[in-house]
C-alpha cells in the first residue's frame, strides 16, 4: 500500500514568509507525527495527533509554529515568519496504535526547508 | 543522562565484518524498541523491530536485555550498501511518544 507522502519535497522561502508543509498518513493510522531533522542532528519531536484527541504540541519551538489535522487524515504543518534558523528537513511519521501500544513509525520523505 | 544513547561512531568496517552496536535507554518503563536505518538525506527507514526473545532477519540480529536496559543490533557479513545511521527508537508504556537515540554510523569499506 501507499506509504506517508509529504510534499513539497523542497521548499526555498525568504527570511519572514510564511511555509505549509502538508503529510498524508497512511490509511488507517490513527497517530501522526511531526518532527524536525536540522543538518547532521537527530530528530527533534514537534507535535503529535492522535484520532480527535488534543495534539500534544509540547514540542513546537515558538508559537510561528502550528498544525492541524483533520480527523484521521492530512495534516499541514505551517511556520509563520520563517527565520533562517528553521532551515531544517521537517519529517512526518504515522502509526497504528492498539490501547496502549504503539507499533512502529513509517516516515515520510521529508520536506527540506530552507530559509534564505 | 540522555533517555536514549548511542556511539555515534563512526563504525569503520571491512565488508563481510560482523558488526555490533548497542543502545542503552534509562527509563524502565519502556516497552517497545526499534532499530531504524537513515541514509545521508534520507527519511528514518524502519529495519526491525525488537522482542523480548530477540529476532532475526537474514544477516540482521536484535537483541533486548531488560534487566540491563540496552538493546543490540548484530550485522553479519556486512556489504557496502549497509553503510547509513542507525537509530536506536524506545516507546515508554504507556506514552505515544517515541524517543530516538543519535544514531550510530557505519562505514562499510571496499
Amino acid at each position: 500500500g501507499a506509504g506517508v507522502s509529504q510534499s513539497p519535497s523542497n521548499k526555498v522561502t525568504e527570511k519572514g514568509k510564511d511555509v505549509e508543509l502538508r503529510c498524508d498518513p497512511i490509511s488507517g493510522h490513527t497517530a501522526l507525527y511531526w518532527y524536525r531533522q536540522r543538518l547532521g542532528q537527530g530528530l527533534e519531536f514537534l507535535i503529535y495527533f492522535q484520532g480527535n484527541s488534543a495534539p500534544d504540541k509540547s514540542g513546537l519551538p515558538s508559537d510561528r509554529f502550528s498544525a492541524e489535522r483533520t480527523g484521521e487524515s492530512v495534516s499541514t504543518l505551517t511556520i509563520q515568519r520563517t527565520q533562517q534558523e528553521d532551515s531544517a528537513v521537517y519529517l512526518c511519521a504515522s502509526s497504528r496504535q492498539s490501547g496502549t501500544i504503539n507499533y512502529e513509525q513509517f516516515f515520510g520523505p521529508g520536506t527540506r526547508l530552507t530559509v534564505l | 543522562r540522555k533517555e536514549v544513547e548511542q556511539d555515534p561512531g563512526p563504525f569503520n568496517v571491512p565488508e563481510g565484518a560482523t558488526v555490533a552496536f548497542n543502545c542503552t535507554y534509562s527509563n524502565s518503563a519502556s516497552q517497545s524498541f526499534f532499530w531504524y536505518r537513515q541514509d545521508c538525506r534520507k527519511e528514518p527507514k524502519l529495519l526491525m523491530s525488537v522482542y523480548s526473545s530477540g529476532n532475526e532477519d537474514g544477516r540482521f540480529t536484535a537483541q533486548l536485555n531488560r534487566a540491563s536496559q540496552y538493546i543490540s543490533l548484530l550485522i553479519r557479513d556486512s556489504k557496502l550498501s549497509d553503510s547509513a545511521t542507525y537509530l536506536c527508537v524506545v516507546n515508554i508504556a504507556g506514552t505515544y511518544k517515541y524517543i530516538f537515540g543519535t544514531g550510530t554510523r557505519l562505514k562499510v569499506l571496499a
